[in-house]
């Protein structure tokens, strides 16, 4: 298998844009997570689907961000309007159960002007 | 609330010594913990999982150990290699909430030829 696979890699945009960050999990793996990781807070997890539902998505800071799972193999995270305090790397992770070894794709790194 | 300390920070050795990395978490209630490693502009990769009735795992080079009483673990790099140079990261799955990973903020590590 490819691994859980991320795009875009790079993302510069303006205060204010759109931003769409996409991921295609594991083949098979049921639990699907976002994750954010900077400087100041470390990894933190921000929402996570089981069989394309949300389950928890306490993690997620603010109505700006908003996800999705339209079926097993994608999902997408979505900020709009996007602020430069936005800028992190997110990452999007897959497992075969909750509580399983976690795998990761490579990150989308955004930075927003 | 579950916190997850990593200590060094970061740290520097001359190729082929023996080295341990530690981890301390506060909540002995703990599902699981998984170490991961994280090489700079990229994901992060699983190294090893331990249940937390395990009170250890190895694979290759890499032996982890856990003391869930203690609220401690350690990953120990046998014979290191200038390979091994990168980010290592502890996380531990709370009890309550098994599907979060909690995580340390990393030890650096960089393996002198």
């Amino acid at each position: 298998d490819a691994g859980v696979i991320q795009s875009p890699r790079h993302e510069v945009t303006e205060m204010g844009q759109e931003v769409t960050l996409r991921c295609k999990p594991i083949s098979g793996h049921d639990y699907l997570f976002w994750y954010r990781q900077t400087m100041m807070r470390g990894l933190e997890l921000l929402i996570y689907f089981n069989n394309n539902v949300p389950i928890d998505d306490s993690g997620m800071p603010e109505d700006r961000f908003s996800a999705k799972m339209p079926n097993a193999s994608f999902s997408t995270l979505k900020i709009q309007p996007s602020e430069p305090r936005d800028s992190a790397v997110y990452f999007c992770a897959s497992s075969l159960d909750p509580a399983g070894e976690l795998f990761f794709g490579e990150g989308s790194r955004l930075t927003v002007l | 609330k579950q916190e997850v300390t990593q200590i060094p920070a970061a740290l520097s050795v001359p190729e082929g010594e023996n080295l341990v990395l530690n981890c301390s978490f506060t909540d002995s209630a703990i599902y699981n913990l998984q170490w991961f490693r994280q090489d700079p502009g990229k994901g992060l990769t699983s190294l090893l999982l331990i249940q937390s009735s395990q009170r250890e795992q190895t694979s290759g080079r890499l032996n982890a150990s856990l003391d869930k009483s203690s609220g401690r673990s350690t990953l120990y790099i046998a014979a290191s290699q200038p390979g091994d140079s990168a980010t290592y990261l502890c996380a531990v799955r709370p009890m309550d909430s098994s599907y979060k990973l909690i995580f340390g903020s990393g030890t650096r590590l960089l393996v002198r030829p």
